[in-house]
Formats: C-alpha cells, structure tokens, sequence
C-alpha cells in the first residue's frame, strides 16, 4: 500500500484533458515539492513534472502539474496515443525517505 | 549526455547475496545524490536507498540492515550490497540521478532484474 494515493487508472479520448490526483498528508505533499514522472511500456521512468509544476526541457506543454495543500495533480492537455503509460507522483517524507504513489495507468480509447 | 547503466542482477537463493553497480557518465557525478528504487512484477516504484555527494546514506525501512549503498566518485560508480534476501525483494532495480530535491530523480536508467528464488 502506497503512501501516496493515486487513481489506478484513467482514459481518455484523443485530443481530450485528463488529470491525475495524488493525495498525500501534511508530511509529505503539504510540506515537499511534488515530482511526476512517465513510465511508457518497457521502459524506465522518466521526468515529467518536478517542483509541482515545472516542466524539464522537451517535455511538451500539454502535460501540467499542480498542487494544493497535502494533494496534487497532473494534466494532460491534447491526450495523444502515445501518452498511454503509467504516471507516478513523487515527494519527500519528512520521516526521511522518498515516497511515491501506485501509479495510474492511462488508457487512450 | 547523462548515462546510467546497471548490472549485477540475477537469480539468487531466499538468504543470497548480490551486488548491484551502476556506471554514471555525462555529468559531475560526485555533485549529485545518486538513489536505487525497485519495481516488482506489475507494481508500482519504490525507493530503496539513496546516498548524498558526501557519502550520508538513507534506507528504506524494508531494507534497512540488509541493503549498503556506496559510491565511488573516482570510478563514477554507485553500488548496492544486498544481503538476507527475500523473495519480495524481486524487482527490476534502477539507479537513478538526483534532481537536486531530497533525492528525488531527474534521471534514470534501464534497470537490472533481480530474482529470489529457491
């Protein structure tokens, strides 16, 4: 069981918005930057948001990220079909340690 | 460009021992945190170890005791000794480059597969 809470899945259509929730508590996501990354089938994770809402370069402007209080969330913008993958938050606790969520596996219809 | 390469994993017995390396290229390594975190078979990420510039190290508690992680920043090279393994501890185990943030990554690499079974 994670420490971070996410949805297990989410769909869209293409072209569509969708956004991913991560909830956390006052020790984690209420006082630690929040961090998203992209797992795409057979492959590593990658940075896709970090510090809440900034993006790394070459990551596209569709995909946002945000938060408030002890939750954040992500927003894809224009869903694509090769977006469909596994999207995990991150933060740090402060009992010192890297926790992530279960990860939401999104499926493009 | 960042490079990160794993090897060392393998089957090993319940109990076993194994060393994981991770060779790091395209970036002043010995200036940035350097962490393992592991996926089982269809879960989710879980961070394992981590260990700063300077050598301070923190552990998850599902490896404290069992786990060592080190580096060597002559040979650009961070490790992880594991001991007293268990099954659960199968995974896919990726190095991975800090962001700068409480270790957490902004790079990582493809991983090794590390399997405990009898």
């Amino acid at each position: 069981q994670s420490v971070l809470t996410q949805p297990p899945s989410a769909a869209g259509t293409p072209g569509q918005r969708v956004t991913i929730s991560c909830s956390g508590s006052s020790s984690n996501i209420g006082s630690n930057y929040v961090y998203w990354y992209q797992q795409l089938p057979g492959t590593a994770p990658k940075l896709l948001i970090h510090t809440n809402n900034q993006r790394p370069s070459g990551v596209p402007d569709r995909f946002s990220g945000s938060k408030s209080g002890a939750s954040a969330s992500l927003a894809i913008s224009g869903l694509r079909s090769e977006d469909e993958g596994d999207y995990f938050c991150a933060t740090w606790d402060d009992s010192l340690y890297v926790v992530f969520g279960g990860g939401t596996k999104l499926t493009v219809l | 460009e960042v490079q990160l390469l794993e090897s060392g994993g393998g089957l090993v017995q319940p109990g076993g021992s194994l060393r994981l390396s991770c060779a790091a290229s395209g970036f002043t390594f010995d200036t940035y945190a350097m962490s393992w975190v592991r996926q089982a078979p269809g879960k989710g990420l879980e961070w394992v170890a981590a260990i700063g510039g300077s050598g301070h190290r923190t552990y998850a508690d599902s490896v404290r005791g069992r786990f060592t992680i080190y580096r060597d920043n002559s040979k650009n090279t961070l490790s992880l000794e594991m001991s007293s393994l268990r099954a659960e501890d199968t995974a896919l185990y990726f190095c991975a480059k800090d962001s700068g943030f409480n270790f957490l990554p902004d790079f990582w690499g493809q991983g090794t597969q590390v399997t405990v079974s009898s």
